[in-house]
């Protein structure tokens, strides 16, 4: 499983409030993203990072920030969640030596 | 038009048998992997492709580059093998940046 994490597991959360989702990695690797998955679409990339403080927006990120202050953690920031950011969260980490994605188990938010 | 299209959107088939799922892309790609995603389960890397075919106990994928598809198929078709397999390219002209089908949901039957 590539050491990944994320946390939390579940959330259920109001419309306007703020929601962090954080996921970590004990590998040390570089790139790092953060997708979300809903029913009737494939994974859309959010943000990804290629390195501290270095992050760059992906296809959906309209209403999310993201940070990376350590090398083993990628944050995902919801500054005012709202109803249509309810999905599925995966963080992934891409092996440089592999070149392949490894993916965390998910985080499954809810805004009601 | 999606960049990855993927066919069947969904396959249920008896135990036993062999599977093809098949995946077409539209821009140039560096690599190209299948995943898999069980119900409720997180996503696993089965394969990753730049040419040829690879195979992995069951599983076999191959790529044609030049036609821009690619299939996967399973032999001797198991229910513990329902799941969604999804499809990936890194697109070549955008840094290789990933592009996800929306997956194939299959089901086994005993």
């Amino acid at each position: 499983d590539a050491g990944i994490t994320q946390s939390p597991r579940h959330k259920v959360t109001e419309t306007g409030t703020p929601v962090t989702l954080r996921c970590h990695q004990t590998e040390n690797h570089r790139y790092m993203y953060w997708y979300r998955q809903d029913p009737g679409h494939g994974l859309r990339l959010i943000h990804y990072s290629y390195g501290v403080k270095d992050t760059d927006k992906g296809e959906v990120s309209d209403g999310y920030s993201v940070s990376r202050s350590k090398t083993e953690d990628f944050l995902l920031t919801l500054e005012s969640a709202t109803s249509s950011q309810t999905s599925v969260y995966f963080c992934a980490i891409k092996a440089a030596s592999y070149n392949e994605q490894f993916f965390g188990p998910g985080t499954r938010l809810t805004v009601l | 038009k999606n960049e990855v299209e993927q066919s069947p959107q969904n396959l249920t088939a008896q135990e036993g048998e062999f599977i093809t799922i098949n995946c077409s892309y539209s821009v140039g790609i560096s690599a190209l992997h299948w995943l898999q995603q069980h119900p409720g389960g997180g996503i696993v890397s089965l394969f990753m492709l730049s040419s040829g075919k690879k195979k992995h106990g069951r599983l076999i994928a191959t790529i044609n580059i030049q036609e821009k598809h690619s299939s996967l198929h399973i032999t001797a078709s198991h229910p513990r093998d329902s799941a969604v397999y999804i499809c990936a390219v890194e697109d070549i002209g955008k840094d290789d940046k990933i592009i996800f089908g929306k997956g194939t949901r299959l089901h086994i039957l005993p």
